[in-house]
C-alpha cells in the first residue's frame, strides 16, 4: 500500500534553533500534502494544505513565517518550524494524497518536537 | 462547515467484549468517512472508509462501522476486542468534490482494554 515517510520522528532542539521536518511519498506522487499539528491528548489541527510546484494554503492562525512550508516535488514536503520556541512543542504529522486525488490521505508517523 | 464529534472521550472495555465507538457529523451532504487509529507517538492508520454504496463496512483488524444517514453517524464496532486494541480512535470526514478535500476530525476517542 501507499507509503508516507516522515522523518525525523523525534526531534529535541534549544530554543531558537529552526527544524525542518520531511514528508515523503514513497510509492506514489502526491500532488498535495497536509500538515498537522496535535497536542497532547488532543485531535490533529489542519496547519497547511502543500501543494506541488506552489504556496502553501495556511489555516487560519498559523504563522506562515513561523512555519514554512515547501513543496519541491511529486514525493517531497518539508515543513520548517522558524526559530522555535518552546510553546511550539508538539507531533506535527503530515499526510499525502495521490495526484488523482483521491482519498484517503496516507500519514506518516509523525515527528515528536520538543523545544528546550 | 463540517464538524465531527466523538461523544465518548475515553472508553474501557475487557478484552473478548464488544466495542462501539460513537461518531456523528454535521454537512450539507453524505461525506466521505473514515475512521483512523493511532497508537501512542505514532501516526494514523486507516481502519475503513465509506464513500458510497453498502452502508456497513468491513475493515481492517475485524473492525467495521455502519454509516446511518438518518442519524449522521458513522459508528466503529469490533465484537470482541483484543489487549492490542488499545489505542486513541478518530473519526473523519471529507468533501466528497471540490479540489480540497481536506480532512476534519473528531477529538478522538481514547480505548483502555482490560485483560
Amino acid at each position: 500500500g501507499a507509503v508516507v515517510s516522515q522523518h525525523p520522528s523525534r526531534v529535541i532542539c534549544k530554543s531558537g534553533t529552526s527544524v525542518k521536518i520531511e514528508c515523503r511519498s514513497l510509492d506514489f506522487q502526491a500532488t498535495t500534502m497536509f500538515w498537522y499539528r496535535q497536542f497532547p491528548k488532543q485531535s490533529l489541527m489542519l496547519m497547511a494544505t502543500s501543494n506541488e510546484g506552489s504556496k502553501a494554503t495556511y489555516e487560519q492562525g498559523v504563522e506562515k513565517d513561523k512555519f514554512l512550508i515547501n513543496h519541491a516535488s511529486l514525493t517531497l514536503s518539508t515543513l520548517t518550524v522558524t526559530s522555535a520556541h518552546p510553546e511550539d512543542s508538539s507531533f506535527y504529522i503530515c499526510s499525502a494524497r495521490d495526484r488523482g486525488g483521491g482519498q484517503p490521505q496516507h500519514f506518516g508517523d509523525g515527528t515528536r518536537l520538543s523545544i528546550l | 462547515a463540517q464538524s465531527v464529534t466523538q461523544p465518548d472521550i475515553h472508553i474501557t472495555v475487557s478484552e473478548g467484549a464488544s466495542l462501539e465507538l460513537r461518531c456523528n457529523y454535521s454537512y450539507g451532504a453524505t461525506p466521505y468517512l473514515f475512521w483512523y487509529v493511532q497508537s501512542p507517538g505514532q501516526g494514523l492508520q486507516l481502519l475503513l472508509k465509506y464513500f458510497s454504496g453498502d452502508t456497513l463496512v468491513q475493515g481492517i483488524k475485524g473492525f467495521e462501522a455502519e454509516f446511518k444517514r438518518s442519524q449522521s453517524s458513522f459508528n466503529l464496532r469490533k465484537p470482541s476486542v483484543h489487549w492490542s486494541d488499545a489505542a486513541e480512535y478518530f473519526c473523519a470526514v471529507a468533501p466528497p468534490s471540490g479540489s480540497a478535500r481536506q480532512l476534519t476530525f473528531g477529538s478522538g476517542t481514547q480505548l483502555t482494554v482490560l485483560p
